[in-house]
């Protein structure tokens, strides 16, 4: 089974960029999946930001497209995000998932990792 | 967008909980799931393509729904089951979450 770690500064500054990485262990990130990433504010829902495929596809929530950027490192087998111009709203839980052996739902999750955004 | 129902339930061991969830627009029960989640963990998939059970999840568990109208019934709650419960959907290369349910021990 895939397992997935999330690992980044847990403190950005205020119009700063937000830099996670996924790694990735017992598989590899060319498997043919697309791996996204899921924040979680405190106390709310989860919101999607967006997924990668190893081949270079990809799609993006239009609410954080304009901000957030994810790439696929063949070389680590790890999964980054970054995104830009951050505030207080982009404090959250930052988990990055994958639809491991199921089709458009995420059976496979990393712990998460919480990212605060303050001066 | 996906609107659960209701925020907060208060229901007791061995009770039958049900859980709504409402999309602004129809969509395909194909590309529709549930998931648990417990504080200070990742969310669990409980449920997907509508109504399947994902590996090692109790039958207890079942959902059902099409269109704009998906439910997460839980037949017989037992102390573990308390936790939050998202649903979720995709649909124009787009992952929508709900805000959540949070089921509590009454």
């Amino acid at each position: 089974q895939v397992q997935l770690q999330e690992s980044g500064p847990g403190l950005v500054r205020p119009s700063g960029t937000l830099s996670l990485t996924c790694g990735v262990s017992g598989g590899s990130v060319t498997s043919g999946n697309y791996w996204s990433w899921v924040r979680q504010s405190p106390g709310k829902g989860l919101e999607w930001i967006g997924e990668m495929h190893h081949s270079g596809s990809s799609n993006y929530n239009p609410s954080l497209k304009s901000r957030a950027t994810i790439s696929v490192d063949k070389s680590k087998n790890q999964v980054s995000l970054k995104l830009g111009s951050v505030t207080a709203a982009d404090t959250a839980v930052y988990y990055c998932a994958t639809p491991f052996t199921v089709a458009t739902s995420f059976d496979c999750w990393g712990q998460g990792t919480l990212v605060t955004v303050s001066s | 967008v996906l609107t659960q129902s209701p925020g907060t339930l208060s229901l007791s061991p061995g009770e039958r909980a049900t859980l709504s969830c409402r999309a602004s627009q129809s969509v395909s029960s194909n590309y529709f799931a549930w998931y648990q989640q417990k504080p200070g963990q990742a969310p669990r998939l409980l449920i997907y393509g509508g109504s399947i059970r994902a590996t090692g999840i109790p039958d207890r568990f079942s959902a059902s729904g099409s269109g704009t109208d998906f439910t997460l019934t839980i037949s017989r709650l037992e102390p573990e089951d308390f936790a939050v419960y998202h649903c979720q959907q995709y649909g124009r290369s787009l992952y929508t979450f709900g805000q959540g349910t949070k089921l509590e021990i009454k």
